[in-house]
């Protein structure tokens, strides 16, 4: 099945700034999702992004404050722009796992601190 | 809105068999029913996935009755490292997956 590289891992970040995660997959995947997991919740969807389009965004999520990157079918960067603290959260995306199941492969995800 | 219901958490002894069920009562006869586990610090993992009756693999065991308004997750002989968030989901190939609360399993000496 897909792995997927997620980074960075962690990062402590300035109210106010941006901070730009990165999903490199190691096979040509169509869709790809970005995920929010709040301090002890469960997991929220931002975007699905796919290749040489417009990310759609979910309710709640605009592009003005998560843009997202597609340029290729193997990789993708969500940017959390102008930081607050109500931002701290492990942001993963994720992808098809391929094989015969329709499961999903997770990135092991960036945790955001923002102070 | 997620389409699943589970119980928050769970508590469990290691070497027990630990059954987690899950309520799906508007499954879509071309939903899929997956199961997933997520450790502290870690993206979900795909543990299992099953359509109808049962299916089993080396991790783990999923029923689903004819109805398939449920699923139930058997974990067997549990280990303190199979303390973890289960996810139940359903979802219809690659489309954007909807998570539930999830079960919290606690495994004690």
């Amino acid at each position: 099945s897909a792995v997927i590289s997620q980074k960075p891992s962690r990062d402590i970040c300035q109210r106010g700034t941006s901070l730009t995660i990165q999903c490199q997959v190691d096979s040509q995947v169509t869709m790809m999702f970005w995920y929010r997991q709040q301090p002890g919740q469960s997991l929220t969807l931002i975007a699905t992004a796919n290749q040489g389009s417009e990310a759609t965004y979910e309710s709640g999520f605009v592009i003005d404050k998560f843009p997202i990157s597609r340029p290729n079918l193997t990789f993708s960067t969500l940017t959390v722009s102008n930081m607050s603290p109500e931002d701290s959260s492990i942001y993963l995306c994720s992808v098809e796992a391929g094989g015969q199941t329709n499961g999903y492969t997770f990135g092991s995800g960036t945790r955001l601190t923002v102070v | 809105l997620a389409k699943t219901t589970q119980p928050i958490s769970m508590d469990s002894y290691e070497g027990q068999e630990v059954n987690i069920t899950c309520s799906h009562n508007n499954i879509a006869t071309n939903d899929y029913i997956t199961w997933y586990q997520q450790f502290p610090s870690q993206g979900p993992r795909f543990i299992i996935q099953g359509y109808k009756t049962k299916v089993t693999n080396e991790v783990a065991s999923l029923f689903i009755p004819a109805d398939r308004k449920s699923s139930t997750l058997s974990l067997p002989r549990v280990s303190l490292s199979d303390t973890a968030v289960y996810y139940c989901l359903v979802n219809t190939g690659f489309q954007k997956l909807v998570f539930g609360t999830g079960t919290r399993l606690l495994v004690s000496p």
